[in-house]
């Protein structure tokens, strides 16, 4: 069981705004641990498309921005694209666990 | 640049032992702030993380699986090993290796992955 939750999916047309959002607890976002965002397609390795809640890899699309406040984060794409349908996984780290948390994942289907 | 790569059996007996091998590239493990992590992903479930290794051959694991898992490194092979006990069907997933950001907890690069199926 994840300890940060997500939105099992969302969808929006090519072109149209998404967000993802991950909440925590006091234990992980809320203990203030950097939230970071993950992409998984099939076929290709995961790759990290945020880093520290709100840093851009580089390489990584400026469609792709990161927030976070309180205890939770989002991801959002702006100017959807087809190449974006994916699984999405935020990760943060928890105190309470003294381990590695993930979110519960979320499938963006493109229109 | 950074490559990671898993390899193992993709069927494992339950109660057998698990090992699967992390072979990387583009870092050296014997660097200060290098660490390799596991993580796994069950069908239905989240990701999970396993175990990671540090340079200093420092060791971590999760709690919930840590009396069954084990994780070693071959610096010169630039490998790092995972070992499993007493497998069970639940441990069946796709597990992956990736390269912790050096003194970070994020996961910069991730190998492909490798499906282990636990079947008698």
């Amino acid at each position: 069981q994840s300890v940060l939750t997500q939105p099992p999916s969302v969808s929006g047309a090519p072109g149209q705004r998404v967000t993802i959002s991950c909440t925590g607890s006091s234990s992980n976002i809320g203990a203030d641990y950097d939230v970071h965002w993950y992409q998984f397609l099939p076929g290709t390795a995961p790759k990290r498309l945020i880093s520290g809640n709100i840093n851009r890899p580089s390489g990584v699309p400026d469609r792709f921005s990161g927030s976070k406040s309180g205890t939770s984060a989002s991801l959002a794409i702006t100017g959807l694209q087809a190449e974006d349908e994916a699984e999405y996984y935020c990760q943060s780290y928890d105190i309470s666990l003294s381990g590695y948390v993930f979110g519960t994942g979320t499938k963006v289907t493109v229109l | 640049q950074v490559a990671l790569r898993e390899s193992g059996p993709a069927l494992v007996r339950p109660t057998e032992t698990l090992t699967l091998t992390c072979t990387f590239s583009g870092f050296s493990l014997s660097t200060s702030g290098m660490c390799v992590i596991w993580i796994r992903q069950s069908p239905g479930k989240a990701l999970e993380w396993l175990a990671r290794i540090d340079w200093d051959d420092d060791k971590d694991y999760n709690t919930s699986l840590k009396t069954r898992l084990s994780i070693s490194k071959d610096t010169s092979k630039n490998q790092v090993v995972l070992t499993m006990t007493n497998v069970d069907p639940a441990d069946t997933g796709t597990y992956y290796c990736a390269r912790v950001r050096p003194f970070g907890y994020e996961f910069d690069f991730w190998g492909l992955g490798t499906l282990v199926t636990v079947s008698s």
